[in-house]
């Protein structure tokens, strides 16, 4: 199967600092997805960016994208503790469905 | 917003066991999907539906099946259940298949002894 692969597999920073996680992929794709998953919990859509766009904001999320290297990267500003969880890409194809990785672990330290 | 409930939070079944797994979504969501998460693996797709009484597998679909005879409701059926089995299983609806936010249920944490 073809899927995201987030990078790198955990993050402990200090609050107030920014994050980010790096998300790559192997074929064309539609569009691009970001999840985040407190612990135990099903997953919660972030953002999604569609193959013609480079990038995208979201409050203190920032997406990019690179289909010419085929990477995404997830930018969280200021952090906080509540943004402790795992971070999730997941690709779109264009006849296919949405394939996760295996997610960044991300801790934000108070 | 969305809702997509799973019916059980936790579920501790024994080898052996037929069991269901049952999903319903509010939304009048064409698609639904049933993930399955390891540690170490992400999420793996066992099966999706895009429309009632339509099936397709997924990337790991031996050991499952699924029925989806309503709409609002996608069940994940383990014919015999086996201890790697054991997992979390994520239920997911979306309006098209590919290129729109998927919403998921709070999974079902499945335990089989």
């Amino acid at each position: 199967s073809q899927q995201g692969e987030e990078d790198p597999q955990a993050l402990s920073i200090q609050e107030g600092e920014n994050a980010t996680m790096n998300c790559s992929y192997k074929t064309s794709i539609n569009n691009l997805q970001w999840y985040r998953q407190n612990s135990g919990r099903g997953l919660v859509h972030l953002i999604l960016i569609r193959s013609n766009e480079r990038e995208k904001h979201s409050g203190r999320l920032r997406v990019t994208l690179d289909t010419s290297k085929k990477s995404s990267s997830l930018l969280i500003t200021a952090s906080r503790a509540a943004d402790t969880a795992s971070y999730f890409c997941a690709t779109g194809f264009i006849s296919d469905d949405m394939r996760f990785g295996a997610g960044t672990r991300l801790t934000v330290k108070p | 917003d969305v809702k997509v409930t799973q019916s059980s939070r936790y579920l501790v079944k024994r080898t052996g066991e037929k069991v269901f797994l049952e999903c319903v979504q509010d939304m009048d969501h064409e698609n639904m999907f049933w993930y399955r998460q390891d540690p170490g693996l992400g999420l793996r797709l066992i099966y999706f539906s895009y429309d009632v009484k339509m099936k397709e597998k997924g990337d790991i679909p031996e050991g499952y099946s699924v029925s989806r005879e309503k709409k609002e409701r996608f069940s994940l059926i383990l014919e015999s259940a086996s201890t790697n089995q054991t997992s979390m299983y994520l239920c997911a609806s979306s309006m098209t298949p590919y290129n729109s936010p998927l919403h998921f249920g709070n999974g079902t944490r499945l335990t089989v002894t």
